[in-house]
């Protein structure tokens, strides 16, 4: 079965300083990746994803992520932190064939806070 | 036009009771989903469903029950409910053609509490 790990459970930044929430995946095959993102007392919103035309995927609301094979990683980044950033962040995964495809599977979220 | 709706928005109940979840797209899709985001925001799959197939996660109590309508609609049934239950359900959709493209969208998602 596919997991998810996202280190760290809460993030604090200074505003206009670097984002990176961390994210790791467990398969034996690459899966598709996956960034959400969830404001306060909101749904989820896709921030970007990876499907394997390009390691580096840019998002929406100035976001990236690198696929990283060889560390099984999909760690998230932004150049500078804006206080709007603040909310929770969580990462996904769903395989590529199987059962299961249609699933995505979640990392337990990262909370941002940024400090002004 | 909001893409996945549901309703309602907050919904507070006694334990033992029956109550339902609905949950709209406008999207198209073939596909939807409902997720459980537990007090610690974990957010686990509780069905995938099209026309054609339901998978069920083998960990949800058979106390809950997708029923679905339509292709755009697909409410969540709870019989006798518990007060571990309390949560906020999320309703998401996507294509469901399993490839790259698929993303999953989704609703704002509905707070249950259970007294």
């Amino acid at each position: 079965a596919q997991s998810v790990t996202q280190l760290g459970s809460h993030v604090s930044v200074s505003e206009g300083a670097l984002v990176l929430l961390r994210c790791n995946y467990s398969s034996s095959v690459p899966p598709y990746l996956f960034w959400y993102v969830q404001y306060p007392n909101q749904g989820l919103q896709l921030l970007l994803k990876y499907t394997s035309a390009a390691t580096l995927v840019k998002g929406i609301n100035g976001f990236e992520a690198e696929f990283k094979k060889s560390e099984t990683s999909f760690h998230l980044t932004k150049p500078s932190a804006h206080m709007s950033d603040a909310a929770e962040y969580f990462c996904a995964v769903r395989p590529r064939s199987g059962a299961g495809s249609y699933q995505l599977t979640f990392g337990k979220g990262t909370k941002l806070s940024v400090i002004p | 036009d909001t893409a996945v709706s549901q309703t309602p928005k907050y919904l507070v109940t006694q334990m033992g009771n029956d109550k339902s979840i609905k949950c709209e797209q406008n999207l198209g899709h073939d596909t939807m989903y409902w997720y459980k985001q537990d007090s610690k925001k974990f957010l686990k799959i509780m069905f995938s469903y099209n026309n054609k197939e339901l998978i069920i996660n083998e960990t949800v109590p058979n106390r809950f029950s997708p029923k679905s309508p339509d292709k755009a609609h697909l409410n969540l049934h709870i019989n006798s409910l518990e007060l571990g239950d309390s949560a906020v359900y999320f309703c998401a959709s996507s294509q469901g053609d399993r490839t790259f493209a698929d993303t999953q969208y989704f609703g704002p998602g509905t707070r249950l509490t259970v007294l």
